[in-house]
This record gives C-alpha cells, sequence and structure tokens, in this order.
C-alpha cells in the first residue's frame, strides 16, 4: 500500500529552527509537495521536490532524497505565525496526490 | 480575487436526507478534486476531474456523487447522508500538469446527525 509518514506535532521556539520529516512508500513519484495548513483555513502551497536536493524558498527550504524516501521541510527563524500544520504530499505514477495526515508545529515564545 | 469557492461553510444535515456541496473557481483549471478531511488522517481523495466531462473516482467515492458539466463548476452530492460522512470538506483545483500546486477552497464543515 502507500503510505506517508509524518510526526503528529512539534514544538519549537520564535525565532529558532526547526526540520520536519516525511517518509514515504507510494506506487511510482511525480514528485513531493508541502503545504501549510492554519487550524480552520485550507491548505496553500510551500515547495515542490521532484529532483534530489535542497530547494530553498526564503525562511523555508525543503529537501529531498528519491533513494530513501525522504523528505524534510526545514523552517528558519521561525516566527509565531508559522503555527500550523505542515502537510507533505506525494504524487504517484497515476498523477493522484497521496497526502501525510500532516505534522501540528507549535511555536512558544 | 475570487480563486475557488467553496458553499456552504458550514452545515448541519440529518442522517438519510442528501446534500450538494457547491465548488466553483474561475481561474480556467482543468482538473477539479474534492478531499475529505479527518481528524488524524490525511487527505483523502474522494472524486476527481482532469477535464470538463470527464470524472474519476478516488481512494473514497461511496456515497458521493460528482459531475462537471463546465470548467468552473464541480459540485459533490451526498445521495443520502450517514454520521461517518461527518468531515471537512475541500474542493481543490490545478491546471493539471505535474508540477503545479493544487488551489484548496476554505472548506465545508458537514455534520450529519
Amino acid at each position: 500500500g502507500q503510505n506517508i509518514d509524518q510526526p503528529t506535532e512539534m514544538t519549537a521556539t520564535e525565532g529558532a529552527i526547526v526540520q520536519i520529516n516525511c517518509t514515504y512508500q507510494t506506487s511510482g513519484f511525480n514528485g513531493l509537495f508541502w503545504y501549510q495548513q492554519h487550524a480552520g483555513e485550507a491548505p496553500t502551497f510551500l515547495s515542490y521536490n521532484v529532483l534530489d536536493g535542497l530547494e530553498e524558498k526564503g525562511r523555508f527550504s525543503s529537501f529531498l532524497s528519491r533513494s530513501k524516501g525522504y523528505s524534510y521541510l526545514l523552517l528558519k527563524e521561525l516566527q509565531m505565525k508559522d503555527s500550523a500544520s505542515y502537510l507533505c504530499a506525494v504524487m504517484d505514477s497515476n498523477y493522484q496526490l497521496i497526502w501525510g495526515a500532516g505534522t501540528k508545529l507549535i511555536i512558544k515564545p | 480575487t475570487a480563486g475557488i469557492t467553496q458553499a456552504p461553510t458550514s452545515q448541519i444535515l440529518a442522517a438519510g436526507r442528501s446534500m450538494t456541496l457547491r465548488c466553483t473557481q474561475d481561474m480556467r483549471h482543468n482538473a477539479m478534486y474534492w478531499y475529505r478531511q479527518d481528524l488524524g488522517l490525511g487527505l483523502r481523495l474522494i472524486h476527481y476531474s482532469n477535464t470538463a466531462g470527464t470524472t474519476g473516482k478516488g481512494e473514497v467515492p461511496d456515497g458521493y456523487s460528482v459531475s462537471r458539466a463546465n470548467t468552473d463548476d464541480f459540485p459533490l452530492t451526498l445521495a443520502s447522508a450517514v454520521p461517518s460522512q461527518t468531515s471537512v470538506y475541500f474542493c481543490a483545483s490545478s491546471d493539471g500538469t505535474v508540477n503545479t500546486e493544487a488551489f484548496f477552497g476554505q472548506g465545508t464543515r458537514l455534520t450529519v446527525v
């Protein structure tokens, strides 16, 4: 079966750095997405990786290793507004997105 | 700017009743999707449409039906609601190419009692 694993919850301190991991086992791979979802709101797109390596976008970076079935989202200089759930999703061989359950990130002052 | 709009925002529905959740996008996207989101589970695909006039079943299609008469609209119908269909429903759209993001509506919170 297809599976996406992420930690359920993480806590970090304002101004610090946090890494949210995602491991996947899917039938085929056509890219990995990270989305941010604030409580009670819709998911919004953060990043897309299809090749191995690091993609940097401001305070957020996303890394992919296809051979290991592994990705992480790195958030730097954490702000209170970064408190949200972070969703990892993989596009499989049928071009369908398979979603992880999300990681709830709690930022403390 | 509208993007993708869902209606209603929330609804309480008696079991056995039918209901249609509406979804409209103004981005001329080819692909549209309906997901449900339940606590502790990832978004699960109910139905999708790659282009107007075509639809397909996702991971959890039972009890739901969709239609795609035109590019902009993608309604989701529950023919006879059951309590297990209590969930938050998200409609999404994308231009259908592999590496592009999906845009989500604000969600419909449905409670079946």
